[in-house]
């Protein structure tokens, strides 16, 4: 059972803004929920793009923001780079030391 | 700020592996330490945490079969996987300090539970 939900795929145009989201099977995700978000090329670490909702990581390029939309968390590509073309996971603080991922977005950029 | 994994390798189903993570240039007891795996092709999955208080906790699919532990004066972290599975192929990686400021993750070593 997935407790944390993305979307499977996802397309953008060279340029052009995405939103990928991150949400909870049963509940709302909110910045309690501490939502962190990942990309990650094969046979690499994940390396890390946003954490506690909405603050960068250092070297991240700025096209990149996270945010609380509705009752999701959710990552901005703002003019995709065919260099983001990569997975995406979201992490979510469940409480009580516990922590889930999502099951990530194949982000595609063509 | 550093963090290298080791002791992966090809294993029998029923049987243990304890794989490690050495820190350089911070000390694992000042912060909280995690495992996270990847089996091949699939997502990421949280796996355990050992906290600077010692408190631990486990991901239901591994608890009661998996140990997580450090050793101070080796500053490195262990985890005991005990009971493998087949499902337990993956790519394991140690993280400081997930989802916070200092984040930092290893590489990761790669277990195979294979008869």
């Amino acid at each position: 059972q997935t407790v944390v939900t993305q979307e499977p795929s996802f397309s953008v145009s060279p340029g052009g803004t995405v939103t990928l989201t991150c949400a909870l099977r049963s509940g709302s995700v909110s910045a309690t929920s501490y939502p962190n978000w990942y990309q990650q090329t094969p046979g690499q670490a994940p390396r890390r793009l946003i954490y506690s909702t909405n603050i960068r990581s250092s070297g991240v390029p700025d096209r990149f923001s996270g945010s609380i939309l509705g009752n999701k968390a959710a990552l901005t590509i703002t003019g995709a780079q065919a260099e983001d073309e990569s997975d995406y996971y979201c992490v979510l603080y469940m409480g009580s030391g516990f922590w889930v991922f999502g099951g990530g977005t194949k982000l595609t950029v063509l | 700020v550093q963090l290298v994994e080791s002791g992966g390798a090809l294993v029998q189903p029923g049987g243990s592996l304890r794989l490690s993570c050495a820190a350089s240039g911070f000390t694992v007891s000042n912060d909280f330490m995690t495992w996270v795996r990847q089996a091949p092709g699939k997502g990421l999955e949280w796996v355990s945490v050992i906290y600077s208080g010692s408190s631990t906790y486990y991901s239901d699919s591994v608890k009661d079969r998996f140990i997580i532990s450090r050793d101070t004066s080796k500053n490195t972290v262990y985890l005991h996987m005990n009971s493998l599975r087949v499902e337990d192929t993956a790519v394991y990686f140690c993280a400081r300090d997930l989802g916070g400021q200092d984040e930092v993750w290893g590489q990761g070593t790669l277990v195979i539970v294979s008869s």
